[in-house]
Order: C-alpha cells, then structure tokens, then sequence
C-alpha cells in the first residue's frame, strides 16, 4: 500500500522556521515527483511546492517563493520542506502527495504548522 | 498561473437526487501528447485529507462508486453525483496538474437539502 507520512509540524512564531517532513513507502519514490499542498482552517487547498523524480526541477507557489525550500532524499524515501521567515498566514496543515499521470495520490494525513506569538 | 474556478461554492441536494459541480479552468488543461485533460477530482471529509476521485477529467478512480462520473475537455469541467448518498457530504475540489504551480478550485461543500 502506497502511504506518506508527514512529520515536523509545530506552533513557530512570527519569523520562525521550521522543517517538515514526509516519508514515503509503499512505491518506488526516486521515479515520481512529491509535492506539498496546504490547507489553512477552514479554506480550500493551495499548492506550495514540488520537486522532481531526481530533485533536478523544483516548484514554488507565489506565496512561498524566496521562503520555502523543498528537496528530497532517495536513499532515504524522504521529501522534506524547509520553511523561512513564517507567517502568520502560513498556519495550516501541510500535505505531501504523490504525483502521478492521475494527479497527485495518495495524500498523507498532514501535519499542521502553526505560526502564532 | 492557471486559475480554476468552481460553481457553485455551496450546493444542497436531496438524498437519490443529481449534484452537478462545475470548474472552469483559465487556460486549457488538454496535453496534447497524451490526449488527455490534465484534470483530476478529489472529495475531502470532514478531518480527512483529499482523496482522489476521478483523474484525466473523466476517469473514475478505482474503487470509486459509479455514480461519481467527470466531463468536459479543454477549459470546462462536471462533476456529476447521480442519486446522492449521506456519505457524499463532503467538499470537493478541481485540480489541474496540466503546469506548475498545480492549481485548485476554490472547493464546493455539498449538503444534504
């Protein structure tokens, strides 16, 4: 069975960083690009950031550009998410998924980050 | 960026009846190497983290009841509930993975009238 499972989600304050992660097993994780999707309470789903099979293309949403930085360890099965000079409005619960020709599945169940003094 | 827009943002429909969501998307998701409308559907309960529906805007994902069915090409998209079940309250979303950044609908919550 295909499963991520995220980690590292915390209450940060105002400027703060933080480094999320997202183990995945259950498929071969060097072949597919993992991205992270956010969902702040009570809205809808922003993407955020992306990375490729082989880590050699990167993605960022606007919102988090010059902020976050997304990389991923093979050898590990690992997708990691570093975040910088947080916001408040950077509170949310951070997805990792799998993408695929399908779209992105499966989805982890998310660790929330909570930016807050 | 491409922009996916839904309709409506809220919809209530009685039990055995039809729910219809729409998405438009600002640019068109057709990958002309695949043929394929880079559009996927996902459903999202209450504490639950999405889950994946139907995939190339028409596809239903394995295991997915079949009166969740997906249409359209191009720019415009249905997702389409024949005889609705209490346990299809949930939010659903559009998505296209056509370009980076892989953008979302707004989410249409979908009650129960």
């Amino acid at each position: 069975e295909e499963q991520l499972v995220e980690s590292g989600g915390d209450l940060v304050q105002p400027g703060g960083s933080l480094r999320l992660s997202c183990l995945a097993s259950g498929f071969t994780f060097e072949t597919y690009g993992v991205h992270w999707v956010r969902q702040a309470p009570g809205k809808g789903l922003e993407y955020v950031s992306g990375i490729s099979s082989h880590g050699g293309s990167t993605y960022y949403a606007d919102s988090v550009k010059d902020r976050f930085t997304v990389s991923r360890d093979n050898s590990k099965n690992t997708l990691f998410l570093q975040l910088r000079s947080l916001r408040t409005e950077d509170t949310a619960i951070y997805y990792c998924v799998k993408a695929s020709r399908s779209g992105f599945d499966p989805w982890g169940q998310g660790t929330l980050v909570i930016v807050s003094s | 960026d491409i922009v996916m827009t839904q309709s409506p943002d809220s919809l209530a429909v009685s039990l055995g009846e039809r729910a219809t969501i729409n998405c438009k998307s600002s640019q068109s998701v057709f990958y002309s190497s695949n043929n394929k409308n880079q559009l996927a559907w996902y459903q999202q309960k209450s504490g639950q983290p999405p889950k994946l529906l139907i995939y190339w805007a028409s596809t239903r994902e394995s295991g997915v009841p079949e009166r969740f069915s997906g249409s359209g090409s191009g720019t415009d998209f249905t997702l389409t509930i024949t005889s609705l079940q209490a346990e299809d309250v949930a939010l659903y979303y559009c998505h296209q993975y056509y370009s980076t950044p892989y953008t979302f609908g707004q989410g249409t919550k979908l009650e129960i009238k």
